[in-house]
């Protein structure tokens, strides 16, 4: 079975450039979630939706981020202007529709703004 | 209080050492934990989930402790290959908004030969 499915793996970009990562769930996996991940903050999460709606976006940093997910199988997270701060790897999971299901996490995506 | 904190380490142990990871939750209510395990420059893969009873697998044992909110993972005979850092993970429920897993900022354990 294919896993999470991330894009781009890695991504420079210079402050105030749009950016957007990519993510395609596990198939018939009922939630997806947005983390983030740094050294000082560990793993923290953004946003996660159950049928393709947002149920918890209260990790959200501010209105630069924003997440959709126009269908079952494709998510995005969009950072809007960028800035040097929001470096970081950015972690998308999904998971089954039940209480003791794991998160099966992406490779990630490496993002440096300079 | 963090929802989630974790021992610091880091950990160094010789090879065919134990070592024992704590992990403590604020929300009492939590009903599913899990230990996961992160290489260097990888993502979180599960490691094992952690029942009421407490479980095994191989050289690892979970352990959960309802009555002072704190999970353990104990590692057993210690290979080098288990160099890692350990996340611990909480749900505080089932479905809507209590489906969120929180994390704890991991345990970097390094084995040496």
């Amino acid at each position: 079975d294919a896993g999470v499915i991330q894009s781009p793996r890695h991504e420079v970009t210079e402050m105030g450039q749009e950016v957007t990562l990519r993510c395609k769930p596990i198939s018939g996996h009922d939630y997806l979630f947005w983390y983030r991940q740094t050294m000082m903050r560990g793993l923290e999460l953004l946003i996660y939706f159950n049928n393709n709606v947002p149920i918890d976006d209260s990790g959200m940093p501010e209105d630069r981020f924003s997440a959709k997910m126009p269908n079952a199988s494709f998510s995005t997270l969009k950072i809007q202007p960028s800035e040097p701060r929001d470096s970081a790897v950015y972690f998308c999971a999904s998971a089954r529709l039940s209480y003791n299901s794991p998160l099966h996490f992406g490779n990630g995506t490496r993002l440096t703004v300079t | 209080r963090k929802e989630v904190e974790q021992d610091p380490g880091p950990f160094n142990v010789p090879e065919g050492a134990t070592v024992a990871f704590n992990c403590t939750y604020s929300n009492s209510a939590s009903q599913s934990f899990f230990w996961y395990r992160q290489d260097c420059r990888k993502e979180p893969k599960l490691l094992m989930s952690v029942y009421s009873s407490g479980n095994e697998d191989g050289r690892f044992t979970a352990q959960l402790n309802r009555a002072s909110q704190y999970i353990s993972l104990l590692i057993r005979d210690s290979k080098l290959s288990d160099s890692a850092t350990y996340l611990c993970a909480v749900r505080p429920g089932s479905g809507g908004s209590n489906y969120k897993l929180t994390f704890g900022k991991g345990t970097l354990l390094t084995v040496n030969p």
